[in-house]
């Protein structure tokens, strides 16, 4: 089975700072992918930025960008100039490459959260 | 197409109760998922439909919970003799199928169970 580790539960960062936050994962898949959700303190979850595993070039979405080592399993995400916006809990998750859909669930971290000092 | 719709938002029931709750996905998303979140976790799987077919439950998902989704549109999850245990929040979700999509989802209903 399929796990997400977030080790970090509490980040904080100032603004217009950069901050990274840390996630791993376990699969002995080769194909799969990764996704970073935002879940502000209305509750909904917002899909942040996706990496197919496949994929050597790291994604990349505005002040969003990930660090994807797929030897290691790691999968961070960097926000460059920090908004007080972007304060929240972040989940990294988990998604096999399944096109039939029997297998198409999301694996989330137990998420990390994120503070920004104005 | 307003997003993902759940309701209620909140539902408080005593134990032993059942309750019963909504999903209405994107239209043109043709997989469902249900999902329960506690405070400060992440959210866990609990089944997942394609079109009307339930393809995946959770063990989290004891015969205390069913869920539908007749005609493939919306679905309902029902908890039968409702336990301390359960408050939550529920968390529905939809997507279009095709691996590289991540979920649209909805805003909750949040049980609480006294």
């Amino acid at each position: 089975a399929q796990t997400v580790t977030q080790s970090q539960p509490e980040m904080s960062v100032q603004e217009a700072e950069t901050v990274t936050l840390s996630c791993t994962y376990d699969t002995s898949e080769s194909d799969y992918y990764l996704f970073w959700y935002k879940q502000p303190p209305s509750r909904q979850m917002i899909l942040v930025i996706r990496q197919e595993a496949y994929k050597q070039q790291n994604a990349t979405e505005n002040r969003f960008s990930v660090n994807f080592q797929k030897a290691a399993k790691s999968f961070s995400l960097k926000i460059s100039d920090s908004q007080l916006g972007d304060a929240a809990m972040y989940f990294c998750a988990y998604r096999s490459e399944d096109w039939s859909g029997a297998n198409s669930k999301l694996t989330f971290g137990k998420g990390i959260t994120l503070s920004v000092r104005p | 197409d307003t997003g993902v719709s759940q309701d209620p938002r909140h539902k408080i029931t005593k134990r032993g109760q059942n309750v019963t709750f909504r999903c209405d996905p994107i239209s043109e998303h043709n997989r469902l998922y249900w999902y329960r979140q506690t405070l400060g976790q992440g959210p866990e799987f609990l089944t997942y439909f394609q079109n009307e077919a339930q393809l995946e439950k959770s063990r989290l998902l004891s015969d205390r919970f069913s869920a539908e989704r007749p005609k493939g549109s919306f679905s309902t999850l029902e908890i039968q003799r409702t336990e301390q245990g359960d408050s939550a929040m529920y968390l529905c979700a939809s997507s279009s199928g095709g691996s590289h999509y991540g979920y649209t989802f909805g805003s909750g209903t949040r049980l609480t169970v006294v």
